[in-house]
């Protein structure tokens, strides 16, 4: 079946280093959603990425669509220890037409160390 | 607050017993999902309701049933439970029907088979 891969499954980084997680599909995705959930919290939603090549950025935090629509990345830069958590990616897969359901990563669990 | 209500918050119950998971949507929301969170495997999509009709199945073992009643809540069945169905359970809703409008979960059910 679809498959999201997200890597990498940790990191640990010291306040004020940069952070990336990526996201790979093995099929073209429709579109492409980010989620944040916080050590006992549930997933929130950041942001959805629907065209090829998109780029979109949130104070410190970018998000890229890949050209074929096959995978993404979340860069966050020099990190607070308010961006602790789980980055979850999550694609959607066209079905002959119609969209599929919402496939998620495994997530890369960030801690930041101060 | 996302405006999803998940109740119960915990839920610890024996193997072979049957427990029913309930979530009310955002208000204004028609599409309701479930989501099975495990320490190892992620957010896996369980089942897809609008408006009070299936809409899409994902891992969903036989032993689960879903429903969606008039009012837009939803309630999740699981019975002849096993020690691995221990898990947290999301509930989420959306405004839209398809999965390309962002989810709102709840806080989640904490589910302990002994």
């Amino acid at each position: 079946g679809q498959q999201v891969m997200q890597i990498p499954q940790y990191q640990h980084v010291q306040e004020g280093e940069d952070f990336t997680t990526y996201c790979n599909s093995s099929t073209t995705l429709s579109n492409i959603q980010w989620y944040k959930q916080r050590p006992g919290g549930h997933p929130v939603f950041l942001i959805q990425l629907v065209k090829s090549g998109e780029v979109k950025k949130q104070k410190r935090l970018t998000f890229q669509f890949g050209e074929a629509k096959k995978n993404s990345s979340l860069h966050i830069t020099a990190t607070q220890t308010t961006d602790v958590g789980t980055y979850f990616c999550a694609g959607q897969r066209y079905y002959g037409g119609s969209q599929g359901n919402l496939i998620f990563g495994k997530g890369t669990k960030l801690s930041v160390k101060p | 607050d996302s405006g999803v209500t998940q109740t119960p918050k915990h839920l610890i119950t024996a193997t072979g017993q049957r427990v029913t998971l309930r979530c009310s949507p955002r208000s204004g929301d028609l599409s309701v999902y479930w989501y099975q969170q495990s320490l190892d495997q992620g957010l896996q999509f369980l089942i897809h309701y609008y408006n009070g009709e299936e809409r899409a199945k994902g891992n969903i073992l036989e032993r689960f049933s879903a429903q969606q009643f008039p009012d837009l809540h939803s309630e999740l069945n699981l019975s002849s439970l096993e020690l691995g169905d221990s898990a947290l359970y999301f509930c989420a809703s959306s405004a839209g029907q398809v999965f390309n409008s962002p989810l709102h979960f709840g806080n989640g059910t904490r589910l302990t088979v002994t």
